[in-house]
C-alpha cells in the first residue's frame, strides 16, 4: 500500500528559529499533499493544500508567511515553521492521496514540535 | 461551512461490550472514510463507503452510510483492548481535502 515518510518525528527548537518538516510519499507520486495540525485531544485541523509546482492554498486563519510549504516534487512536500513561538507547538500530520478508490489517504507519521 | 460532527466524544467500554460511533454531514457526501488513531500515534485509513445504504464489514467492525449519504457508523462487536484509540470520520470537500469529525476515543478496561 501506500506509504507516506514524514521526518523528523519529534523536534525542540528555541523560540524564534525556524524548523522544516519533511513529507515523503515512497512508492506513489502524490500531486497533493495536505497539511494538518492536532491539538491534544482534538481532531485534526487542515492547514493548507500543497499543490506539486504551485503554490499552497492555505485554510482561513492559517498564517501563509508562518508556515511555508513548498511542493518542488512529486514526492516531497516540507512544512517551514517560521520563527517558532511555544504557541506553535503542536502535533503536525501531513497526507498524500495517490490511489484512487477505495484506499483513502494515507498519514504520515506526524511531527511532534516542542518550542521553548 | 460543511460541518461532519461526530458522537459520542468518549467512550468508555469493559472488554467485550460493543462500541458504536456516530457522524453526520451538513451535506450529502461523496463518500465517507473512516480513520483509526491510536494513542501517540497518526491516522491510519479504515475503509471508504461510497453507496447509499452501504454496509461493510471489517471482522468485528461494520460500517454503514445512510441512505441520504449524509450519515454514518460505525460498530465494534465485542471490542477488545486492541480496540483502543481515537476513531475519526471523514468526508471530502469540494476542494479535494477532507473534513474531518472530532472523533470518538474508546477506551477499553480489560
Amino acid at each position: 500500500g501506500a506509504v507516506v515518510s514524514q521526518h523528523p518525528s519529534r523536534v525542540i527548537c528555541k523560540s524564534g528559529t525556524s524548523v522544516k518538516i519533511e513529507c515523503r510519499s515512497l512508492d506513489f507520486q502524490a500531486t497533493t499533499m495536505f497539511w494538518y495540525r492536532q491539538f491534544p485531544k482534538q481532531s485534526l485541523m487542515l492547514m493548507a493544500t500543497s499543490n506539486e509546482g504551485s503554490k499552497a492554498t492555505y485554510e482561513q486563519g492559517v498564517e501563509k508567511d508562518k508556515f511555508l510549504i513548498n511542493h518542488a516534487s512529486l514526492t516531497l512536500s516540507t512544512l517551514t515553521v517560521t520563527s517558532a513561538h511555544p504557541e506553535d507547538s503542536s502535533f503536525y500530520i501531513c497526507s498524500a492521496s495517490g490511489l484512487q478508490g477505495s484506499y483513502g489517504y494515507t498519514f504520515g507519521s506526524g511531527t511532534r514540535l516542542t518550542v521553548v | 461551512g460543511q460541518q461532519v460532527m461526530q458522537i459520542p466524544q468518549y467512550q468508555h467500554v469493559q472488554e467485550g461490550e460493543d462500541f458504536t460511533t456516530y457522524c453526520n454531514s451538513s451535506t450529502t457526501l461523496s463518500n465517507i472514510q473512516w480513520y483509526k488513531q491510536r494513542p501517540g500515534g497518526h491516522p491510519v485509513f479504515l475503509i471508504q463507503l461510497v453507496k447509499s445504504g452501504e454496509v461493510k464489514k471489517q471482522k468485528r467492525l461494520t460500517f454503514q452510510f445512510g441512505e441520504a449519504k449524509k450519515n454514518s457508523s460505525l460498530h465494534i462487536t465485542a471490542t477488545q483492548t486492541t480496540d483502543v484509540g481515537t476513531y475519526f470520520c471523514a468526508g471530502p470537500r469540494s476542494q479535494g481535502n477532507l473534513i474531518f469529525g472530532k472523533g470518538t476515543k474508546l477506551s477499553v478496561k480489560p
